[in-house]
């Protein structure tokens, strides 16, 4: 398995606090994505990275933000929690982006009360 | 992006072959096309990919036709545990695109 890791797994925080999820990877790829999974949504894509310092917004970005300030990790800051972004999140790492496979960690389940 | 169109869900049964097929009208000339597999509880998985004609491995196969405006997954004899959801993806081959995305998925159901 490819050597990405998601922390924490599981957060239960309170609305209105900021949440940091991080994801760490040891493949040294260039490539780097945090989406999210809702029922009946699949998965939406949040914002992803093409480099260090190097990020972009996806389809569902409002009320994140990121970092990359190292190839190994990708941080992914919820401003300030609301109830609707209760979800699953989950990192994916990549070589490039048109041929090749993506591999994902093993997702966030974040609750926001 | 080419848009991808794929059933929202099936059913099957152990043993059976079972075929998902993708729908893609404007794949364009560098896209290739990629199939994931995603689990309960758990992150999408790398199935297969190809760009024309058919591609197997040791989990399925990937049929293309000529005009590549369709795929299909066949998965040959499937288990209980190929209950999952399966996404079809297209992309540009060439990388020029930035960003993976994914689709609804087909959510397959398999029956004992």
């Amino acid at each position: 398995d490819a050597g990405i890791t998601q922390s924490p797994r599981h957060k239960v925080t309170e609305t209105g606090t900021p949440v940091t999820l991080r994801c760490h990877q040891t493949e040294n790829h260039r490539y780097m994505y945090w989406y999210r999974q809702d029922p009946g949504h699949g998965l939406r894509l949040i914002h992803y990275s093409y480099g260090v310092k190097d990020t972009d917004k996806g389809e569902v970005s409002d009320g994140y933000s990121v970092s990359r300030s190292k190839t190994e990790d990708f941080l992914l800051t919820l401003e300030s929690a609301t109830s609707s972004q209760t979800s699953v999140y989950f990192c994916a790492i990549s070589v490039s982006v048109g041929n090749t496979e993506a591999f994902f960690g093993q997702g966030t389940r974040l609750t926001v009360v | 992006l080419a848009k991808t169109t794929q059933p929202i869900s099936m059913d099957s049964y152990e043993g059976q072959e079972v075929n998902i097929t993708c729908s893609h009208n404007n794949i364009a000339t560098n896209d290739y096309i990629t199939w994931y597999q995603q689990f309960p509880s758990q992150g999408p998985r790398f199935i297969i990919q190809g760009y024309k004609t058919k591609v197997t491995n040791e989990v399925a196969s990937l049929f293309i036709p000529a005009d590549r405006k369709s795929s299909t997954l066949s998965l040959p004899r499937v288990s209980l545990s190929d209950t999952a959801v399966y996404y079809c993806l297209v992309g540009d081959g060439l990388g020029r695109d930035d960003k993976i995305i994914f689709g609804k998925g087909t959510r397959l159901h398999i029956l004992p």
